[in-house]
């Protein structure tokens, strides 16, 4: 049973371009978070998506970022016009159960975003 | 909102010695809590984790503590080995993470 798979596990990007972040959760699991790791600081938590459908994206900037998991496919973490404060490591999480408990995650190995 | 809090920031130990790291909370409706350990350059990972209907749970050298009432759950490694070097983040259910410690065992 593969783990959660995330890709790429570095991208760079000039100020200005679009990053796109994929996270593929472990099998079985329906249930995707992803979380913002700055340079020697904790996990942020940003956004809790079920299969089409967004829980919680009560951590997401309000501006240039989104996030969906469609119904095939991997779940998609899109941020526009990157800045260099978008330079972090960005998890992706996923868990099995359903309700209102987020349980036991099992995260990816992260992408690492470098905009110059 | 949701707040977790992480103390120590970083914390040496000599090898063999015990570590430990505590974290407060504030919602007082949280059940469940998990540790993580993320290596330099790694993704976090589960090493334990404790349910509001236990205050202790152990598991060979690490064990965490919970006291409900007073809203604070701990993490304790004994018998420290270079391997355990890392920054160990406490969470909440609620998806709020302590800041992390970072543990170095001095061999």
């Amino acid at each position: 049973n593969a783990g959660v798979m995330q890709n790429p596990r570095h991208l760079v990007r000039r100020r200005g371009q679009e990053a796109r972040l994929r996270c593929s959760p472990m099998k079985g699991h329906s249930h995707v978070y992803w979380y913002r790791q700055l340079p020697e600081e904790g996990l942020k938590f940003m956004v809790y998506l079920q299969k089409e459908n967004i829980i919680d994206e009560s951590g997401m900037p309000k501006e240039r970022f989104s996030a969906e998991f469609p119904k095939e496919g991997p779940s998609i973490l899109r941020i526009q016009q990157v800045v260099r404060g978008d330079s972090a490591a960005y998890f992706c999480a996923s868990s099995p159960l359903a309700g209102g408990e987020k349980d036991i995650q099992y995260f990816g190995a992260g992408t690492r975003l470098s905009v110059l | 909102g949701e707040n977790v809090e992480q103390h120590p920031s970083t914390l040496s130990v000599q090898e063999g010695d015990s570590a430990v790291i505590k974290c407060t909370y504030s919602d007082s409706a949280s059940n469940y809590f998990p540790w993580y350990k993320q290596e330099l350059g790694k993704r976090p990972q589960l090493i334990i984790d404790i349910r509001s209907n236990v205050g202790e749970k152990k598991d060979q050298r690490i064990a965490v503590t919970l006291n409900k009432t007073a809203k604070h759950f701990s993490l304790h490694i004994t018998e420290t080995q270079p391997e355990d070097s890392a920054v160990y983040f406490c969470a909440n259910e609620k998806l709020t993470f302590g800041t992390g410690t970072r543990l170095t065992i001095i061999p």
